[in-house]
């Protein structure tokens, strides 16, 4: 069975600019996390998505968004970068809400912005 | 709000037993997990427990939980160099599937 999937890997963008990046969770899998990972705060978490509607929040700014489809792939979207969002993003997949205890994390997007 | 703490730092010789301890302060937790991440590499799940067990045990892996102390630790037995890496733990409670991870231990393995 195939793991978590993030595309893409690497990523290099310019202060004001936009930035999507993409997961997809382990086959059959409906939850997804996303957290943010820097050296100065560690891993944070961002959202969580299950059956394509937004169940927690992190505390981040309103620049950071996402959403999952109905294939239970997940999107997170951040506007406006700023240098301090330089950061691994790393998302998470786990079987089903609440009950499931196990999350699987994917390889992660390296974001640098400049 | 929630907190989870590691130690920074644990150096052992291949070979020796080592230990990472983790506190955490949200008595709601119900998973407790470890993670393990190698330079450059997202987060391998290594083991967890539910939080009314006191101890699972899983190859060389021992996790030990004393929820009185909101403490947890993670036991590498027969540690190998290729054990060298940053050791993550994290609590969930019953908010869903969030994760609050410590700031992580990185442990280096002496040949």
């Amino acid at each position: 069975k195939a793991g978590v999937t993030q595309t893409p890997r690497y990523l290099i963008k310019t202060r004001g600019q936009q930035v999507t990046l993409s997961c997809s969770p382990i086959s059959g899998h409906r939850s997804v996390s996303w957290y943010q990972q820097t050296p100065g705060q560690g891993l944070q978490f961002l959202f969580e998505y299950f059956s394509e509607t937004q169940r927690n929040k992190g505390n981040f700014p309103g620049r950071f968004s996402g959403r999952q489809f109905s294939n239970s792939r997940s999107e997170m979207n951040v506007s406006t970068l700023e240098l301090g969002d330089s950061a691994l993003y790393l998302c998470a997949s786990s079987l089903e809400l609440a009950g499931g205890n196990e999350q699987f994390f994917g390889p992660g997007t390296r974001l640098t912005v400049l | 709000g929630e907190d989870v703490e590691q130690s920074l730092f644990l150096s052992v010789r291949e070979g020796d037993s080592s230990v990472i301890n983790c506190t955490y302060t949200d008595s709601s937790s119900t998973y407790l997990y470890w993670y393990k991440q190698e330079p450059g590499a997202g987060l391998q799940l290594l083991t967890y427990i539910f939080s009314n067990m006191d101890m699972k045990q899983d190859q060389r892996l021992t996790v030990l939980l004393n929820k009185k102390d909101k403490h947890l630790s993670l036991r590498i037995a027969d540690t190998q160099t290729g054990d060298s890496a940053i050791y993550f733990c994290a609590e969930r409670n019953n908010a869903g599937n969030m994760l609050t991870f410590g700031g992580g231990t990185r442990l280096m393995v002496k040949p």
